[in-house]
């Protein structure tokens, strides 16, 4: 089945920096999102995106699907962007999504 | 409704014991999923549905674990004698009909087998 590789696996930021976190597939995808799970457990929807850009305040995220990869940029990070970052995707017929192990993110004021 | 619900939000059991999660999609969706998410990890499939029909359970661990969704609305996931590797988050999530179709998430079930 497709493979989903997320990296870096843990990321410290000071509050006011910028990141990347990157999402790597196997395989062509026809669903791709991103969540934000927070310390509270929930998961949250960041993005639906398959393919292109988007934005959406101080977050945006392109996917590359010709080239199997889906970057989410934070900008200016807050404490309440901690958590952990998914990329999941859909391929083929398959109706379910494949999450990747995940970005653990700790913001520190 | 507005969003994806679940209750309990929290369930503690004894082992051997039976529970039942529900799930309440968002109205319009036609597709629900279960998936179980394990602690430091990513949620992972069990099974959905297409309104009533459940065309997928290939993710479910064991014959313990069944789901219905009977009217096409509202689903259960009940697991049968559990164990204690079956303490897990059980996060329920809806989307429109068709493959492409974003999917949403409830806040989850967190089940606790002692």
């Amino acid at each position: 089945g497709i493979q989903v590789e997320q990296s870096p696996p843990d990321l410290i930021l000071q509050e006011g920096a910028n990141s990347t976190l990157r999402c790597n597939f196997s395989d062509s995808v026809n669903n791709l999102q991103w969540f934000h799970q927070n310390p509270w457990g929930q998961l949250i929807n960041l993005f639906y995106i398959p393919s292109g850009t988007k934005q959406n305040g101080r977050l945006s995220a392109t996917t590359v699907a010709t080239e199997r990869y889906s970057l989410l940029y934070i900008s200016s990070s807050q404490t309440t962007d901690s958590g952990v970052y998914f990329c999941a995707l859909r391929s083929g017929g398959y109706n379910k999504l494949i999450f990747g192990a995940g970005t653990r993110l700790a913001v520190h004021p | 409704g507005a969003g994806v619900s679940q209750s309990p939000r929290y369930k503690v059991t004894k082992r051997g014991q039976d529970v039942t999660l529900r799930c309440d999609p968002i109205s319009s969706h036609a597709t629900l999923y279960w998936y179980q998410q394990a602690l430091g990890q990513g949620p992972e499939f069990l099974t959905y549905f297409n309104y009533e029909a459940q065309p997928d359970k290939s993710g479910l661990p064991s014959d313990r674990f069944s789901a219905e969704r009977p009217e096409g609305s509202i689903s259960t996931l009940t697991i049968q004698r559990t164990e204690q590797r079956d303490s897990a988050m059980y996060r329920c999530a809806s989307s429109l009909a068709g493959a492409s179709n974003e999917q949403f998430f409830g806040p989850g079930t967190r089940l606790t087998v002692l």
